[in-house]
């Protein structure tokens, strides 16, 4: 069946510091692709998405490309904030469904 | 973009009792779903709200303990029944048109 692994956290960087979460799906056909992240004490925000191979989503500086390939999809950011502190969850999209990765938790110190 | 109301945000709960939760969604949307994220764990569909009909339950969730209403193209209710310590977990609405859009949750602690 469908399923998304991404690395396990909680991973803690400083402030500047270049980011990477790394997101594999496993899927038939081709789905859409997904970061969530959920800050804390609040719900579930769209970060960014892909719909097809090769397209790169980005927002906020966060950027994602979806590798059809290596059935990948790794969250980067140049340069993280303290305020990036939060969950990041990868998921995949069919049928409306959403699956999600286990979520990995990102600390910023300043 | 859709606007979920989730109620109640939070609710402490007897144990053999059931709760009720609302998901009003500002606007007629396609699709509406039901996740569970239990405490430190990611998102797990429970099932999708059909309208008009019986709701489809992933595996692992029964209508039984799960009971999903969904009247119209904008609102759905889950019912947690016969709750024990184990069901304690934040429970999200998620609408979909386009994209998905998710509810604040609503944080279930069973005692």
């Amino acid at each position: 069946g469908n399923s998304v692994t991404q690395m396990e956290g909680p991973v803690t960087l400083s402030e500047e510091a270049f980011l990477t979460i790394n997101c594999t799906y496993t899927a038939t056909g081709y789905p859409s692709l997904f970061w969530y992240v959920q800050y804390p004490g609040e719900g579930l925000q769209l970060l960014l998405k892909a719909t097809k191979a090769d397209d790169k989503g980005s927002n906020k500086g966060f950027e994602a490309t979806y590798r059809k390939e290596t059935t990948s999809f790794h969250l980067e950011k140049g340069s993280v904030q303290v305020s990036d502190s939060a969950v990041y969850f990868c998921a995949l999209r069919q049928g409306g469904k959403l699956i999600f990765g286990q979520g990995t938790e990102l600390s910023v110190k300043p | 973009s859709a606007v979920i109301s989730q109620k109640p945000s939070r609710d402490i709960c007897q144990r053999g009792t059931s709760l009720t939760i609302q998901c009003q969604v500002d606007s007629q949307v396609t699709m509406m779903f039901w996740y569970r994220q239990q405490p430190g764990q990611s998102l797990t569909l429970i099932a999708t709200a059909n309208q008009g009909s019986e709701a489809t339950y992933e595996s692992g969730f029964v209508i039984d303990k799960f009971p999903i209403s969904r009247p119209n193209l904008t609102f759905s209710t889950l019912t947690v029944s016969n709750m024990s310590p184990e069901d304690s977990s934040i429970y999200l609405c998620s609408a979909v048109n386009t994209e998905a859009f998710f509810g604040q949750g609503t944080r279930l602690t069973v005692v």
